[in-house]
């Protein structure tokens, strides 16, 4: 059964810091993974999709990156902003089935 | 843009109580789940359905039970509710294709008293 995990669990960092978040997956035989971002009692929010056969993706100051083989995605966020606070999860798709984290809550601090 | 709507945000229900959570997508995805949170437990898959009227159980489907009679709409039944079921629900979809992302909706916050 593929295990996700997410380290920290949860970190502040001063705003205009850069923010690295680690997920690490125990099966390396995924199609995708995918971060995700959730506001407090809201629904999630897709924020990168990397392929299996990718190595990283970027949106603006977010950018994943992906080492299949050791079984490891990094999300960093540049500059971080107040706006970035919420918690980030990533999912690893195999199959039909999406696998998660339990996230990482990230508090940016004016 | 993909919509993923929920029926309601927030729902207050009685133990013992049938409860629907309606979920509906306007993308034609094939692919629709239904997912619990709960705090230190992260996402889990109750059931998803992967064409018409066809259904899947997933990591944990005790209490429930759901229905997918239109491509567009997915629903989850609770035919007893308890308490140990008050949870943020949340519902996605996606296509079949497992190189394509999965689009969830705003979640419905169920209270069981």
């Amino acid at each position: 059964k593929q295990e996700v995990t997410q380290i920290p669990a949860a970190l502040s960092v001063p705003e205009g810091e850069n923010l690295v978040l680690n997920c690490s997956f125990t099966d390396s035989a995924i199609y995708n993974l995918q971060w995700f971002r959730q506001d407090p009692g809201k629904g999630l929010t897709s924020l990168l999709l990397i392929q299996s056969s990718q190595r990283e993706q970027t949106s603006g100051r977010l950018n994943a990156s992906l080492d299949k083989s050791s079984g490891r995605s990094t999300l960093y966020i540049a500059a971080s902003q107040p706006g970035d606070s919420a918690t980030y999860l990533c999912a690893v798709r195999g199959n039909n089935r999406l696998a998660f984290g339990k996230g990482n809550q990230v508090v940016v601090i004016p | 843009d993909v919509k993923v709507t929920q029926s309601s945000r927030y729902l207050v229900k009685r133990t013992g109580e049938k409860v629907f959570l309606e979920c509906v997508q306007d993308m034609d995805h094939e692919n629709m789940f239904w997912y619990r949170q709960d705090p230190g437990l992260g996402l889990r898959l109750i059931y998803f359905s992967y064409d018409v009227k066809m259904k899947e159980k997933g990591d944990i489907p005790e209490g429930y039970s759901v229905s997918r009679e239109k491509k567009e709409r997915f629903s989850l039944i609770l035919e007893s509710a308890s308490t140990n079921q008050t949870s943020m629900y949340l519902c996605a979809s996606g296509l079949t294709s497992p190189r394509v992302e999965q689009f969830f909706g705003p979640g419905t916050r169920l209270t069981v008293l």
